[in-house]
């Protein structure tokens, strides 16, 4: 299985909503990422767990607040959203055994986001 | 403070033709490139990833170059075909933290038939 997955694929919540993306892979990956990526735009690294962990977070508004509950799940939970918040989120993994270099990301097909 | 541009922002071919897009970034600094396909409102598929230490990689008709020293990589296309149409992204893996990976705008590829 050398799939990301994400749900929903459409999201649609007003500004006083709270509700979560969720993204799973089976790959055996321990580093897993949220990026945003705004319409024409090039995706934008949100945040970075690392076994499980929070390694970064890109000075994220915490109206933004993610959870890896375990090594094949993380989830981004959203709440007091801003309607410029809307924009296609992308999660992605990779291997997480290099520490500091680069490896492979495998993205997810995204969750489209529409705040209201 | 790494800066990755695309040349050219859009790019329009017949069937058949090959083609080159192109990628260049600031601070040769980096672990690897890799260079990604995204179709409309889709997410992104991985192409091609060059370590840093590497020159070239091929899969099927792609073949990606990276010359690090003068901060370039091109991605080329052989007998380009509708189904090719996308926009293709860049990205340098910049940096000593995991997941530090920086993009570029993107080339918009059309292959007409």
């Amino acid at each position: 299985d050398t799939e990301v997955t994400q749900t929903p694929k459409h999201l649609v919540m007003g500004m006083t909503n709270k509700k979560s993306l969720k993204c799973e892979q089976h790959m055996g990956h321990r580093a897993m990422y949220w990026y945003k990526q705004k319409a024409k735009k090039p995706p934008e690294l949100m945040f970075v767990y690392s076994y499980e962990k929070l390694s970064i977070n890109e000075s994220v508004p915490s109206r933004f607040s993610p959870e890896c509950p375990n090594s094949s799940l993380l989830n981004l939970h959203l709440h007091a959203l801003q309607p410029e918040d809307s924009a296609l989120y992308l999660c992605a993994s990779s291997q997480g055994h290099l520490a500091g270099a680069g490896e492979t990301q495998y993205f997810g097909p995204g969750t489209r986001l529409l705040v209201l | 403070k790494q800066e990755v541009t695309q040349i050219p922002a859009a790019l329009s071919v017949p069937e058949g033709e090959n083609l080159v897009l192109n990628c260049s970034f600031t601070d040769s600094a980096i672990y690897n490139l890799q260079w990604f396909r995204q179709d409309p409102g889709k997410g992104l598929t991985s192409l091609l990833l060059i370590q840093s230490s590497q020159r070239e990689q091929t899969s099927g008709r792609l073949n990606a170059s990276l010359d690090k020293s003068s901060g370039r990589s091109t991605l080329y296309i052989a007998a380009s075909q509708p189904g090719d149409s996308a926009t293709y992204l860049c990205a340098t893996h910049y940096g000593g933290s995991q997941g530090n990976l920086i993009f570029g705008k993107g080339t918009k590829l059309s292959v007409k038939p």
